[in-house]
């Protein structure tokens, strides 16, 4: 059973370009959290997705940042015009929909790096 | 906000327990304590929750206080690789819930 899977592993863009992260949750979870990791720092929620629903977003910056999670394929996290306190590591985790206590499983992380 | 308060450091000789503590003294009854780790770099891996009653996998023990206001994690048998950030987390709310992280204990295994 393949774990959480991210891609890319690292990215780099140029200030004002756009990062698009990928998150493919664990077989059988439909539940997709995204957290970023400042450097020297502690991880941060952002947003709790479900198939086609945000449920919570209060971690999320009110610009240039958003997420989706589509009926069919990965979880997207998508920031625009990246400025260079973006660079961050950004983990993305998943867990059951239901059967409780809903421990998260995470990814390896994508390290986007705003030059 | 953090609900938890662990040290910020420890260290541990390589072969014996690591006992890694853990205060969260305004848990709610239905709350979990749940930990991590973050091995360097890589992605948060989960170790043990538990809610009342003490727990064991085939990674570590957890002893929950009957007032349930502390916590210990107990490594058994502490090996180079086990060096990483150990994060105790109060899972704020019931169900599918962000985690909040605190600063965690840096865990040192030393040879």
């Amino acid at each position: 059973n393949a774990g959480v899977m991210q891609n890319p592993r690292h990215l780099v863009r140029r200030r004002g370009q756009e990062a698009r992260l990928r998150c493919s949750p664990m077989k059988g979870h439909s539940h997709v959290y995204w957290y970023r990791q400042l450097p020297e720092e502690g991880l941060k929620f952002m947003v709790y997705l479900q198939k086609e629903n945000i449920i919570d977003e209060s971690g999320m910056p009110k610009e240039r940042f958003s997420a989706e999670f589509p009926k069919e394929g990965p979880s997207i996290l998508r920031i625009q015009q990246v400025v260079r306190g973006d660079s961050a590591a950004y983990f993305c985790a998943s867990s059951y929909t239901s059967g409780g206590p809903y421990e998260q499983y995470f990814g390896p992380g994508t390290r986007l790096t705003v030059t | 906000d953090a609900k938890t308060t662990q040290p910020p450091s420890m260290d541990c000789a390589e072969g014996r327990a690591a006992n890694l503590p853990c205060n969260h003294s305004t848990i709610s009854g239905n709350e979990y304590v749940y930990w991590y780790r973050q091995i360097h770099s890589q992605g948060p891996q989960y170790i043990i929750h538990g809610l009342k009653n003490n727990e064991t996998n085939e990674m570590a023990s957890l002893i929950i206080t009957e007032d349930r206001k502390s916590s210990t994690l107990i490594l058994p048998h502490a090996t180079l690789r086990d060096t990483a950030v150990y994060y105790c987390i109060v899972r704020v709310g019931v169900g599918n819930t962000p985690l909040v992280f605190g600063k965690g204990t840096r865990l040192s295994v030393i040879a």
